[in-house]
């Protein structure tokens, strides 16, 4: 099994849609958690952190099981601005700086 | 402020030539990370360095070398290149203590031929 594991898609969804991607990661110790966003043939830029008790930034919103092992992230009203490639990140294994990357989910938004 | 720097932006070598890229971190960050990306995967993790010490490295042949200048700019060096080389080479940097939260640079598109 992998570290960090992401369903590629992609998603296409049109403008004003509702997305949900989900990230599962497989150690259980991990502390820290992490969602990034990478347009094309760009470098991945941080969206946002996930807490425990969940966060939310505008249309963003990101959220932790710990039970399940796994992080979310949904956007709400969906722009074709929104078209990328998102990342999760998990880390913090015994105090560790290094996250382990995802392969990344595609987002495609569509008018 | 500037951000994380990488030089060169694109890069093309032919097998078994050995390459070195660059990067400088954001100002005030002493924490910097190599990690190598192909098209359709995430980042993987090659070094990271803290303070000139290597605090991490992942599973690369010992082709790959770096370090750490006493002004946190870094290098990472590539000997014999082999065709499966050829990706982009993101350089990341963070502040000490914040686990995790990696800046990245615009990456050195490398291409062996």
């Amino acid at each position: 099994r992998k570290e960090v594991e992401q369903d590629p898609g992609p998603f296409n969804v049109p403008e004003g849609a509702t997305v949900a991607f989900n990230c599962t990661y497989s150690n259980s110790a991990s502390q820290s958690f992490f969602w990034y966003r990478q347009d094309c043939r760009k470098e991945p830029k941080l969206l946002m952190s996930v807490y425990s008790s969940g966060n939310e930034d505008g249309r963003f919103t990101a959220q932790l099981n710990r039970a399940s092992q796994y992080i979310s992230l949904l956007i709400r009203d969906s722009k074709l601005s929104d078209s990328a490639t998102y990342l999760c990140a998990v880390g913090g294994v015994g105090g560790s700086y290094i996250p382990t990357f995802g392969r990344g989910t595609s987002l495609i938004v569509h008018p | 402020d500037a951000g994380v720097t990488q030089s060169p932006t694109h890069l093309i070598k032919t097998r078994g030539q050995h390459v070195t890229l660059r990067c400088s971190p954001i100002s005030g960050h002493k924490s910097v990370s190599w990690y190598q990306q192909v098209l359709g995967q995430g980042p993987q993790f090659i070094f990271q360095y803290y303070e000139k010490e290597e605090r991490g490295r992942g599973n690369f042949p010992d082709r790959f070398s770096a370090r750490q200048f006493p002004n946190y700019s870094s290098e990472l060096n590539v000997n014999a290149l082999l065709l499966g080389d050829s990706a982009l080479y993101l350089c990341a940097s963070s502040l000490a203590g914040v686990a995790g939260i990696q800046y990245f640079g615009a990456g050195t598109r490398l291409s062996v031929l």
